[in-house]
């Protein structure tokens, strides 16, 4: 069985500061790992994913994330926040099986100005 | 535009009713899944199908059906509705039939109410 915390439902950050968003997950067998981003009234949409190949991976809008096996994470990070990056965040993890697909509960990423 | 459309945007009905929503995929994309997303349970995989057949299967209810017509488009059916079922449904599709390893484009949703 897998499944995904995603710790801070809410973060906040100033534009231009660095973004993290905190996931952890569960999974019996290796994972897939995924970031999803949800603009206001709009679907989801694939922002970088983790599937056994390089660790550190690298996604759209230079959002990037990295897999440690060790600490069960795959954090999102930024360098730099913009205002266009306000949005809601989905972690989600699926399994070799590749019959289920698992989410968290999302982080809204909030950016001032 | 992912280019997957859904239909309705939106759909209000009552307990106890019976509604369909319906998803047509990106051109040439063989996997349409359904997905949930509701305040009480955030986002839910609901099912997954692949060329017309049933592919994979998450937390779907046995009230809730779906199934893909040969020219790919997708129908999600929620009978026996109840408040709790009120949520934003989505859609998504992809190329290839794995849930997991390749990219899935989404729909806008269909927000359904339950009253």
């Amino acid at each position: 069985a897998q499944s995904v915390t995603q710790l801070g439902s809410h973060v906040s950050v100033s534009e231009g500061a660095l973004v993290l968003l905190r996931c952890n997950y569960s999974s019996s067998v290796p994972p897939y790992l995924f970031w999803y981003v949800q603009y206001p009234n709009q679907g989801l949409q694939l922002l970088l994913k983790y599937t056994s190949a390089a660790t550190l991976v690298k996604g759209i809008n230079g959002f990037e994330a990295e897999f440690k096996k060790s600490e069960t994470s795959f954090h999102l990070t930024k360098p730099s926040a913009h205002m266009s990056d306000a949005a809601e965040y989905f972690c989600a993890v699926s399994g070799d099986n590749n019959n289920d697909m698992r989410f968290g509960a999302g982080t809204r990423l909030t950016v001032k100005p | 535009d992912s280019g997957v459309t859904q239909t309705p945007k939106h759909l209000i009905t009552a307990t106890g009713q019976r509604v369909t929503l319906r998803c047509s995929p990106r051109s040439g994309d063989l996997s349409v899944y359904w997905y949930q997303q509701s305040l009480d349970q955030g986002l839910q995989f609901l099912i997954q199908y692949y060329n017309g057949e049933e592919r994979a299967k998450g937390n779907i209810l046995e009230r809730f059906s779906a199934q893909q017509f040969p020219d790919l488009h997708s129908e999600l059916n929620l009978s026996s509705l109840e408040l709790g079922d009120s949520a934003l449904y989505f859609c998504a599709s992809s190329s290839q039939p794995g849930l997991a390893a390749f990219e899935q484009y989404f729909g806008p949703g269909t927000r359904l109410t339950v009253t």
